[in-house]
């Protein structure tokens, strides 16, 4: 069955530092997202992105975040200079559609990447 | 804004036993409901959906959920536990014109089962 691969599983990096989250999506996706969960808190909703661009953004994705699809299978979303508040789980998803007028199919997730900052 | 409460935080069942997690939510209009499970050291895998149509929606492994609107709600429900659904459960709401964008989680239930 195709998933949605992530790597590292797990990050540690020190503040101030920049880092790369990895995600493979399915391979016929079009849609791509990243969400995050803070310990102890709720999954939370940072990007999506289509045709090369992001297409919604939450007020939690500032100038300090990016995302990129470098080639036609990696998508990655990279923090430029880490905070302590940085930590937590980040999820990678992709579907296939995205809303009612497209044709709606549901995002399938990565295992996720723990990430770390000290 | 749409919100999902999950009021049960920790829930233990033994094995064999009904289980029923809740889920509430706000919403303007019908959303998109979904119910997501994460075993240790695993992604989120999508358990079931309601989009539309019939209230009472099966899913993998054995789970169902019914959407209530009157009540809000869209309880996840399993007549009979395995030891292998020990996991945390996510209900999250979308919104039909946003799609997976602005997925709504709710804090999420961990279920602990025992013998």
């Amino acid at each position: 069955e195709p998933e949605v691969t992530q790597t590292p599983s797990h990050q540690v990096t020190q503040m101030g530092q920049e880092v790369i989250l990895r995600c493979v999506p399915i391979s016929n996706h079009l849609y791509f997202y990243w969400y995050r969960q803070i310990l102890g808190q709720k999954v939370e909703f940072l990007v999506s992105f289509y045709n090369n661009e992001i297409s919604e953004k939450s007020e939690i994705f500032d100038d300090q975040f990016s995302v990129e699809r470098p080639d036609g299978s990696n998508f990655t979303l990279k923090i430029r200079s880490t905070k302590l508040e940085d930590s937590a789980m980040y999820f990678c998803a992709s579907s296939e559609a995205r809303s009612r007028g497209f044709g709606y199919t549901e995002a399938f997730f990565g295992q996720g990447t723990r990430l770390t900052v000290v | 804004a749409q919100s999902v409460t999950q009021p049960d935080i920790h829930i233990t069942v033994s094995e064999g036993a009904s289980l029923e997690l809740r889920c509430n939510y706000s919403y303007g209009a019908t959303p998109y409901l979904f119910w997501y499970v994460q075993s240790p050291g695993q992604g989120l895998q999508l358990l079931l959906k309601y989009f539309s149509g019939d209230t009472l929606v099966q899913g993998i492994k054995g789970f169902e959920a019914e959407f209530k609107r009157s009540q809000s709600s869209f309880n996840l429900r399993k007549p009979s536990v395995h030891w292998s659904d020990a996991a945390e459960y996510f209900c999250a709401v979308g919104n039909p014109n946003f799609g997976n964008e602005k997925l709504t989680f709710g804090t999420g239930t961990r279920l602990t089962i025992i013998p």
